[in-house]
């Protein structure tokens, strides 16, 4: 299994640009996250999806939109970029337990810089 | 007040030494707690759950006290592997069926020869 697999690594946008980061699991999770961590911080969710056709927003879902079309599949897109959102980007999904918070399997992130 | 806080460090210890990270959260409704190692430009990984009884892996012990809405990590024997930012996370209550999780801002560890 690849496990969580983020593309690209690395991007420079200028601003007012838009880019999809792609996020796809192999592992059948059926949740799916969008984070963002900003230098010295933790980790802010922007969206998380709960299963295919279901998504949601988290703390910081401004600038952003998702889409979950399939259970693999979980792209993060940005429109209209701004400085505000350099930072990177973790994609991360778990598989749900009643009542039990599961372990995140994180994607190797993406470093993203608007100029 | 932040739904996590842990103290940002940098801790710099030798070799050898033991080291303890704190972490306090905000709800007391949360139930379910973890420590998450990420290392320089990486992803967060799980490191370890923490139960209300307290728990140990090797040379980590981590303690959960519900009263004072306080979790902590003890490393004994520091290794210069273990040199990393250490995060303290925490289930959003009401997300048992979203998963959500709320994250501490993390602790830096530098251990030095």
């Amino acid at each position: 299994n690849a496990g969580v697999t983020q593309t690209p690594k690395f991007r420079i946008l200028k601003i007012g640009q838009s880019m999809t980061l792609q996020c796809t699991q192999d592992m059948n999770h059926n949740y799916m996250y969008w984070y963002r961590q900003d230098p010295g911080m933790g980790l802010k969710l922007i969206y998380y999806s709960v299963g295919a056709g279901i998504t949601d927003k988290g703390e910081v879902p401004n600038g952003y939109n998702v889409s979950r079309s399939t259970t693999e599949d979980f792209p993060l897109r940005l429109e209209l970029a701004a400085p505000s959102q350099t930072s990177v980007y973790f994609c991360a999904s778990s598989y749900p337990k009643t009542g039990v918070n599961e372990k995140l399997f994180f994607g190797s992130g993406t470093q993203l810089s608007v100029l | 007040r932040k739904e996590v806080e842990q103290d940002p460090g940098p801790f710099n210890v030798p070799e050898g030494a033991t080291v303890a990270f704190n972490c306090t959260y905000s709800n007391s409704a949360s139930q379910s707690f973890f420590w998450y190692r990420q290392d320089c430009r990486k992803e967060p990984k799980l490191l370890m759950s923490v139960y209300s009884s307290g728990n140990e892996d090797g040379r980590f012990t981590a303690q959960l006290n519900r009263a004072s809405q306080y979790i902590s990590l003890l490393i004994r024997d520091s290794k210069l592997s273990d040199s990393a930012t250490y995060l303290c996370v925490v289930n959003e209550p009401g997300s048992s069926n979203t998963g959500k999780l709320i994250f501490g801002q993390g602790t830096t560890l530098q251990v030095k020869p």
